[in-house]
């Protein structure tokens, strides 16, 4: 059985940095053409695509937030890590991971995490 | 960057009902690398259609999906109560590496 859970702080302040837990059970990153993304969807807005990382340790983001993002994994914990840098309010929203075994379709998601940015 | 957009942005409809969602393309989609996902409120999305018209595992066949290059659909046969949800279609490939439509909310 597949299951994804995100986990990190509900609030962070303007600027600080937002740091993320994805833990996962019934796969391995280890495995291959295995990749976990994060996504984020502001309240009431649709889905976006934030950085994705693969099995060999390839790494993507999505271009207009690159310079902010870094992704990384924990493969003997079965965790995914992303830290989003200079948060500001228009981060706030629910920030979700999912798994992908083939790199096309997201076949299982977390949960979510609503992430806040407040003063 | 491919944009999708999809439409409308909202559909009114009763269950029993045949649902047809659009999403189109700002440019064609090499291998329809086009999926479909239904988000509930306060829910995870759920992969229904991927490639355009192969359905996702427990999905039922009453959700068929169609379309090729820019233009794809979603239809729902016979609306059922659960069905009511916001859908969003989703590309692979280009620049950023995945987009999504900006939802289609069935009411």
């Amino acid at each position: 059985q597949v299951t994804l859970r995100e986990s990190g702080p509900a609030l962070v302040k303007p600027t600080q940095t937002l740091t993320l837990t994805c833990s996962f059970s019934g796969f391995s990153l280890n495995t291959l053409r295995m990749r976990v993304s994060w996504f984020r969807q502001p309240p009431g807005k649709a889905l976006e695509w934030l950085a994705r990382i693969d099995w060999n340790e390839d790494k993507f983001y999505t271009t207009s937030l690159k310079t902010r993002l870094a992704i990384s994994k924990d493969t003997s914990k079965n965790q995914v890590v992303l830290t989003m840098t200079n948060m500001d309010p228009v981060d706030t929203g629910t920030y979700f991971c999912a798994r992908s075994v083939d790199g096309f379709i997201f076949d299982y998601w977390g949960q979510g995490a609503l992430v806040s940015v407040s003063s | 960057e491919i944009v999708l957009t999809q439409s409308p942005d909202t559909l009114s409809l009763s269950p029993g009902e045949r649902a047809t969602l659009s999403c189109r393309a700002s440019q064609t989609l090499r291998t329809n690398y086009l999926n479909w996902y239904q988000q509930r409120p306060g829910q995870a999305p759920r992969l229904l259609i991927s490639a355009a018209s192969t359905r996702a595992t427990d999905i039922p066949d009453r959700f068929s999906g169609s379309g090729s290059g820019t233009d794809f659909t979603l239809t729902i046969s016979r609306l059922e109560p659960e069905d009511f949800a916001v859908y969003y279609c989703q590309r692979y490939g280009n620049s950023p590496l995945y987009a999504f439509g900006q939802g289609t909310r069935l009411e």
